[in-house]
């Protein structure tokens, strides 16, 4: 079975640009969340979707968005990127809000 | 404020040696707790402790919850070099997660 699998592995964008970083799901699991790690601090957490309804928001700013598609994947987009957004953007997905999460490999967004 | 707390933040230990790292928290209205395992970049899971589930082992893993002091620890024994990483808290609330800045072991031969 295939784990939580995001996209792209790597990203390097401009200041002011906008970004869509996305995440499939293990299969069966409807529950995904959100999280961005900074170079030696653990995960924020930004969200958490379970039946395409978003169900938890942590502390980031309104140019922080996501969505869950009927077939359970996600996207977290940042508009209006920042220097003090790069960061590796983690996806992880879960059979439901209170079970254990699995984790993909993440994105590394580089903001220039 | 800090809702999760790890320490130490890191530590040097030898194969063979045995570890524990702590956790203590401040949430409202605590559903779980979970420890993770990070070597490169995704977290890997290792146990949940909640209410109902104080107290797991796997292996050479075990973790206690301790819900009157608010705090968890993650015990490892006979530590191999592989033992390497660090080790992340994480507190489920409600609807959010708060993960600790973590504890890095570093296990020499």
């Amino acid at each position: 079975d295939a784990g939580v699998t995001q996209s792209p592995t790597h990203l390097i964008k401009t200041r002011g640009q906008h970004v869509t970083l996305r995440c499939s799901p293990i299969s069966g699991h409807k529950s995904v969340s959100w999280y961005q790690q900074v170079l030696g601090q653990g995960p924020q957490f930004i969200f958490q979707y379970y039946e395409k309804e978003e169900r938890g928001r942590g502390n980031f700013p309104d140019r922080f968005s996501a969505r869950q598609f009927p077939n359970y994947s996600s996207e977290l987009n940042v508009n209006a990127l920042l220097l003090g957004d790069s960061a590796l953007y983690l996806c992880a997905s879960s059979l439901d809000p209170g079970a254990g999460y699995t984790f993909g490999s993440g994105t590394r967004l580089t903001v220039v | 404020e800090d809702k999760v707390v790890q320490s130490p933040l890191s530590l040097v230990v030898h194969e063979g040696d045995t570890v524990t790292l702590n956790c203590s928290y401040e949430v409202t209205n605590f559903r779980s707790l979970l420890w993770y395992k990070q070597e490169k970049k995704a977290p890997t899971f290792l146990f949940m402790l909640t209410s109902s589930g104080i107290e797991k082992k796997s292996g050479r893993l075990s973790s206690i919850l301790d819900k009157k002091e608010l705090s968890s620890i993650l015990n490892i024994t006979a530590t191999q070099t592989g033992d390497s990483a660090i080790y992340l808290c994480a507190v489920a609330e409600f609807n959010k997660f708060y993960f600790g800045s973590g504890t890095k072991l570093n296990v020499k031969p």
